[in-house]
């Protein structure tokens, strides 16, 4: 059965350093997201993505953030310049299409850890 | 600002007991309404998708009922089994878009 995957599973970085997280979306998805949790917290939006574009975002994904999908298979999250706030488990989303009924498929995660 | 609650936090029952949890949301502006379980260090595993008020939808021993009309949906499970054991999310739909609010979640623990 067709899944999200994401790499790498768990990530350390120093403040201030640039991360990337990326993500494999299912092949035949065309809507792309990404969502994060804080330990504690609920899983937030960050940005949804499609047709190559940015189609939301959520106050949280500032200029430090940006996504991209490089070459029609990734779709990865960058931070340029962790915060230590910056800490949580982010979460790759796909969807097939626009349709009401559609599920969100999600990836199992990249623990973001910054010291 | 929109706002998904779920109840209780967290449920602790014995192998063969049924449950359920409540999840809150918006009454206004609904699209759907996503059920989630999701295993530590896995990825969270889509249970239902609920669009019209009064549906209802089942999975095996699992099933969820919705009002849209008061903001809320129950999930159900019938006999838990240690395997049952996980966190449910819920999800609120708002727009084509896709951008989901999602509960706290329900943490369930199934003591055989």
């Amino acid at each position: 059965e067709p899944e999200v995957t994401q790499t790498p599973s768990h990530q350390v970085t120093q403040m201030g350093q640039e991360v990337i997280l990326r993500c494999v979306p299912i092949s035949n998805h065309l809507y792309f997201y990404w969502y994060r949790q804080i330990l504690g917290q609920k899983v937030e939006f960050l940005v949804s993505f499609y047709n190559n574009e940015i189609s939301e975002k959520s106050e949280i994904f500032d200029d430090q953030f940006s996504v991209e999908r490089p070459d029609g298979s990734n779709f990865t999250l960058k931070i340029r310049s962790t915060k230590l706030e910056d800490s949580a488990m982010y979460f790759c989303a796909s969807r097939k299409s626009a349709g009401v009924r559609n599920e969100q498929f999600f990836g199992p995660g990249t623990r973001l850890t910054v010291l | 600002i929109l706002n998904v609650e779920q109840s209780p936090q967290s449920l602790h029952v014995q192998e063969g007991d049924s449950t359920n949890f409540t999840c809150s949301f918006p009454s206004s502006n609904f699209y759907a309404l996503h059920w989630y379980r999701w295993e530590t260090a896995k990825s969270p595993e889509a249970l239902f998708v609920m669009t019209l008020n009064g549906d209802e939808k089942k999975k095996g021993r699992i099933s969820a009922t919705l009002n849209t009309k008061e903001g809320y949906s129950y999930l159900y499970i019938k006999g838990s089994q240690p395997e049952d054991s996980a966190t449910y999310l819920c999800a609120f739909h708002y727009n084509q878009g896709g951008k989901l609010i999602f509960g706290q979640g329900t943490e369930l623990s199934v003591k055989p």
